[in-house]
């Protein structure tokens, strides 16, 4: 199913505890992304990393955190200090080079109560 | 960085009826403009992209085309169905051999399609 899996698909957290969000891939694709989405809104880049062991903020990398120990798994960890973490994320990988196809995950719908 | 706008943010169409998105793009380097569909609730998928070496290309009822000096490109559906009731998002990005695909992506457009 598209090959880059998000678990889970759901998640419910209270207020001031960090949450971790998995993302795996078996494209064997170099480059991954955490994109956010609220309702009615487009995708914000959250963290991407085009390697192992190598990533870059994106536009909204505030309060959350990333690390990438193997080329097939990107975990992103929303902290307490993420003011309004109640989204909808979406993880996607793609190859290195020019002009590639980026695909995404399913997604996790994280609800903070 | 890049900045993309996206055109209507809503479209409502008649079955059978062309739908057409716009989006400007802000970065001169951008290279790479693909356009996703996102049902509600899903993941959104590649419906189809455009090399900046590209002035239009089409897949079946869909067409893109790109204007470098304007920055500009859009979507065209023709003969609407029910079907393609949806969120279409458009998206841009400069790729490179040594870089993965770093999306931008527009504030996206409802489309329904009115039987």
């Amino acid at each position: 199913d598209g090959g880059i899996t998000q678990s889970p698909k759901y998640l419910f957290r209270k207020e001031g505890q960090n949450v971790t969000l998995s993302c795996e891939q078996n494209l064997n694709h170099d480059a991954m992304y955490w994109y956010r989405q609220d309702p009615g809104q487009g995708l914000r880049l959250i963290y991407y990393s085009q390697i192992v062991n190598d990533f870059q903020k994106g536009d909204i990398a505030e309060g959350y955190s990333v690390s990438r120990e193997k080329k097939e798994s990107f975990p992103l960890t929303v902290t307490s200090a993420q003011k309004n973490p109640t989204a909808f994320y979406l993880c996607a990988s793609s190859p290195r080079g020019l002009n590639t196809e980026a695909f995404f995950g399913q997604g996790t719908r994280l609800t903070v109560v | 960085g890049e900045n993309v706008e996206q055109h209507p943010s809503t479209l409502s169409v008649q079955e059978g009826d062309s739908a057409v998105i716009k989006c400007t793009y802000s970065d001169s380097a951008s290279n790479y403009f693909p356009w996703y569909k996102q049902e509600l609730g899903k993941r959104p998928q590649l419906i189809i992209d455009i090399r900046s070496n590209v002035g239009e290309k089409k897949d079946q009822r869909i067409a893109v085309t790109l204007n470098k000096t304007a920055k500009h490109f859009s979507l065209h559906i023709t003969e609407t169905q029910p079907e393609d009731s949806a969120v279409y998002f458009c998206a841009a990005s400069r790729t490179s051999k040594a870089a993965g695909n770093k999306l931008t992506f527009g504030g996206g457009t409802r489309v329904l399609v009115k039987p």
